[in-house]
Formats: C-alpha cells, sequence, structure tokens
C-alpha cells in the first residue's frame, strides 16, 4: 500500500516531442505528489509538485495532470530539449497529521530520459 | 546560498565495518532527512531529524541511526556493514517539516567490498 509505480522505466523521445511519464499510487492518505529529476552525479531536484485539489498544474514547459479517481498521475514535458535527457521520479507523501510533514517521500522507481537531437 | 554539502562524497569499506556520514544543511532549514538509492530498490526513505529528534524512521534495520546536532548538522551511522549497504546516501533539507521545497545533497557513494 505504499508503492508508487511509475513507467516506462525508459524514453526515447526526438527534440521537440512530448515526453510523458506515469504514476499510479494505492494509499489514499497520500496527499503530496512532487516531480524530481536527477542527472548523473547529482542529487534529485524537484520539478513541480501538486496536490489532490488540483486536476493539473503547469510550470513552463512541465505540467502534471492529477487524476484522483483512478489514483494516477502524470508528467509532460513539451518541446522536449537534450537539456532534459536525465532520470525523472515521481513520490508522494502521507498527510502531514500522518507524517508530521512531507518529508517522509515515497518514490517511484524512475525513469531514464533520454531526449534526441 | 550554499547547498546542501555531504561528505565524504566516496568511500569504500569493508564487511563489517562501520561508516559515519555527514550533512550540513541549507542554512536556515532546520528539517533533514536521509534516503538511500540503489539500482534495484531505488529511492527509500531513512529517516528524519528536527529540533536534534528523529521524527520519521523508514524500514531500516537498527544497524541504521542518525542523529541531529543543535546546528542542524545532522550524521548517519551505519554499522556492521554488508554487502547490500553500498549504495548512494542522501540527505535533504527544508526549512520546518511541515512545509517548503526538500532539497537533495549530492549524495555519499558507499561501496561495500
Amino acid at each position: 500500500q505504499q508503492q508508487v509505480k511509475q513507467s516506462p522505466q525508459s524514453l526515447i523521445v526526438q527534440k521537440g516531442g512530448i515526453s510523458i511519464i506515469n504514476c499510479a499510487y494505492e494509499n489514499t492518505a497520500f496527499d503530496y505528489f512532487p516531480w524530481y529529476q536527477q542527472f548523473p552525479g547529482k542529487g534529485p531536484a524537484l520539478l513541480i509538485a501538486i496536490r489532490p485539489d488540483v486536476s493539473e498544474k503547469k510550470e513552463g514547459r512541465f505540467t502534471i495532470s492529477f487524476n484522483k479517481s483512478a489514483k494516477q498521475f502524470s508528467l509532460h514535458i513539451m518541446d522536449s530539449q537534450p537539456g532534459d535527457s536525465a532520470t525523472y521520479f515521481c513520490a508522494a507523501s502521507p498527510t502531514a497529521l500522518v507524517s508530521g510533514g512531507y518529508n517522509k517521500l515515497i518514490f517511484g522507481a524512475g525513469t531514464r530520459l533520454a531526449v534526441h537531437p | 546560498k550554499a547547498g546542501v554539502t555531504q561528505t565524504p562524497r566516496y568511500l569504500i569499506k569493508t564487511r563489517g565495518q562501520q561508516v559515519t556520514l555527514s550533512c550540513s544543511p541549507i542554512s536556515g532549514h532546520r528539517s533533514v532527512s536521509w534516503y538511500q538509492q540503489t539500482p534495484g530498490q531505488g529511492l527509500q526513505f531513512l529517516f528524519e531529524y528536527f529540533s536534534e529528534t528523529q521524527r520519521n524512521k523508514g524500514n531500516f534495520p537498527g544497524r541504521f541511526s542518525g542523529r541531529q546536532f543543535s546546528n542542524s548538522r545532522s550524521e548517519m551511522n551505519v554499522s556492521t556493514l554488508e554487502l547490500g549497504d553500498s549504495a548512494l546516501y542522501l540527505c535533504a533539507s527544508k526549512k520546518l517539516p511541515q512545509a517548503g521545497e526538500l532539497f537533495f545533497g549530492e549524495g555519499s557513494r558507499l561501496t561495500v567490498l
């Protein structure tokens, strides 16, 4: 019940295309859903995050779509660029009442994105 | 503004030894969390500290421990190392446990031989 399932494991997209990464969760106590980007040799960096009261959030070329009833959320990267090539992780966190905050993130397995020029 | 600083960046130990990893959070951040990253298990939560107190703990054996000092710096310790402890250990900080973005350091890569 703690799992966050992420797909695909790897993704190849042409420059200018749309990259789509999907995640699904089971625990209805989750109420914070961030996406992290990790380059080799670096720690994960927060890209964008959403809470269940919003169905979509957009920041620049990055958009999260959230479907509460299906317990699914996805990351869309518009106009993908070679510099976007990295590993992307979705994550989820239980409510603050349960965890005392949002630090206890449950991560998906990651998606390795390669954007070809 | 300096980011989360972790030392050492790389270390090699042998089975049975113990290791201590250090983390200096971003200035003004009082909450520190630790995560383990491996190819097989991915990113897994180890524990979280705030005000020198452990507030959350992940599903790891008692060989994994940590502490936080009054200046918010944190250390984690792994005793009686096993081959499976080889991993990237990531420290992350935020201003307070209940709010704000979680910033990760670049990690300490531990290899157990």
